[in-house]
């Protein structure tokens, strides 16, 4: 079975230009999730959905950030204009109930802003 | 705000040892807990979920133990082995958080031959 799919796995740029990611999860897993993890750290919740609903987005900056999940499988998050600050792993987790359930992670995408 | 403490930040043992990773946190009305192992560059994996009710959970060599009231969870790892090398991360779920973790800051663990 394969896992949650994220791409790109790298992407470097340079401040003020939008990125997108992009995240495919676990085929029937309803809830998916966007973490950001910065070096160091332990990753931080950005938004989650249940189905296509986004039912947790209290720590998205949405004066730059903006994410949609059409049909509620395939995930993706945009940031426009990107700033030095946001460079950060970026990881999309999803689970298969609503709350309380084992999370399995993609890969990552490593985001540098120069 | 729930806060997360792992202790120690980092650790270095010989190929064999058995070794505690610990986990305090400040909130003890949780639903459950999550131990993730992190290899460089990649994402989390999940070892072990703990539920509130229980007190230990075991997989192979791995056992977590739970202690809500004290806010505290250990991870131990027996007969260490190299391939153990990675970062290991907590992540309680408040109840009614609706599955939102808070990860604790990990131990770097680095098993040597």
């Amino acid at each position: 079975e394969a896992g949650v799919v994220q791409s790109p796995r790298y992407k470097i740029i340079e401040k003020k230009q939008p990125v997108a990611f992009w995240c495919n999860p676990i085929s029937g897993h309803n809830t998916l999730y966007w973490y950001r993890q910065n070096l160091g750290q332990g990753p931080e919740l950005l938004i989650r959905y249940e189905n296509e609903e986004a039912v947790d987005d209290s720590q998205l900056p949405k004066d730059r950030f903006s994410a949609e999940r059409l049909k509620g499988v395939d995930s993706t998050l945009k940031i426009q204009p990107a700033e030095l600050g946001d460079s950060a792993v970026y990881l999309c987790a999803s689970s298969a109930g609503q709350g309380y359930e084992k999370l399995f992670f993609g890969s990552g995408t490593q985001l540098s802003v120069l | 705000k729930q806060e997360v403490t792992q202790i120690p930040a980092a650790l270095s043992v010989p190929e064999g040892e058995n070794l505690v990773l610990n986990c305090s946190f400040t909130d003890s009305a949780i639903y459950n807990l999550q131990w993730f192992r992190q290899d460089p560059g990649k994402g989390l994996t999940s070892l072990l979920l703990i539920q509130s009710s229980q007190r230990e959970q075991t997989s192979g060599r791995l056992n977590a133990s739970l202690d809500k009231s004290s806010g505290r969870s250990t991870l131990y790892i027996a007969a260490s082995q190299p391939g153990d090398s990675a970062t290991y991360l907590c992540a309680p779920i408040l109840t009614g958080g609706g599955n939102k973790l808070t990860f604790g800051t990990g131990t770097q663990l680095k098993v040597e031959l």
